[in-house]
């Protein structure tokens, strides 16, 4: 299946810092990409779809003042946590379209100490 | 009612014993249907996707969609303790997301 990167894999910050994590396509192009959180023991939640060259689409209830997500390329979108505090600590997943199926990135644990 | 539901489990079966997962959903526009197996700690892996009516095969695994009842389910033949993990159905409908129900944990036993 197609390749879907993310880095860092996980990361710790102090509360009220900002982490950014990258989503990459290795081996095809991906016009939309997703971002999803998961706490403990919960499903995948979708928090927005992030389109190339355009606005990212948030879903209800996620503040697109605080997680700022850039899809400058075909192959790259960004997430940013921005003042992260300890109620963000999640994992959180990228995945893309590819053909007709969609395919996850690895995650990245985030801790907000 | 949730967009797509799963009974979350656990669902215990012995080693080389057929199990078999079930999924609804309420969109009837739905298009296609995913199958992922997420083991703890990691990231969804994609065993297999469904948008036909009837049955898909792939390996040990089945995939069942009866687009009518508005169900999708997958069968893991002689089921081994690897297999043990939860097992998401997704499904991307007309809203152009993919939306994943609550999963069903699966366990194994040798």
């Amino acid at each position: 299946g197609a390749v879907v990167s993310q880095h860092p894999s996980w990361v710790i910050c102090k509360s009220g810092t900002s982490v950014k994590i990258e989503c990459r396509s290795l081996d095809f192009q991906a016009t939309t990409m997703f971002w999803y959180r998961q706490f403990p023991k919960q499903s995948l939640m979708l928090m927005a779809t992030s389109n190339e060259g355009s606005k990212a689409t948030y879903e209800q209830g996620v503040e697109k003042d605080k997680f700022l997500i850039n899809h400058a390329s075909l192959t790259l979108s960004t997430l940013t946590v921005t003042s992260a505090h300890p109620e963000d600590s999640s994992f959180y997943i990228c995945s893309a379209i590819a053909g007709t199926s969609v395919f996850f990135g690895p995650g990245t644990r985030l801790t907000v100490l | 009612q949730k967009e797509v539901e799963q009974n979350s489990g656990p669902l215990s079966v012995p080693e080389g014993a057929i199990a078999s997962l079930n999924c609804t959903y309420s969109d009837r526009g739905s298009q296609s249907f995913f199958w992922y197996r997420q083991y703890s700690g990691k990231s969804p892996e994609l065993i297999m996707f469904i948008y036909s009516n009837g049955d898909k095969e792939d390996g040990r695994f089945t995939a069942q969609l009866n687009k009518a009842s508005q169900y999708v389910s997958l069968l893991i033949r002689d089921s081994q303790p690897s297999d043990s993990a939860t097992y998401l159905c997704a499904v991307w409908g007309n809203t152009g997301k993919l939306i994943f129900g609550q999963g069903t944990t699966l366990q194994v036993k040798p």
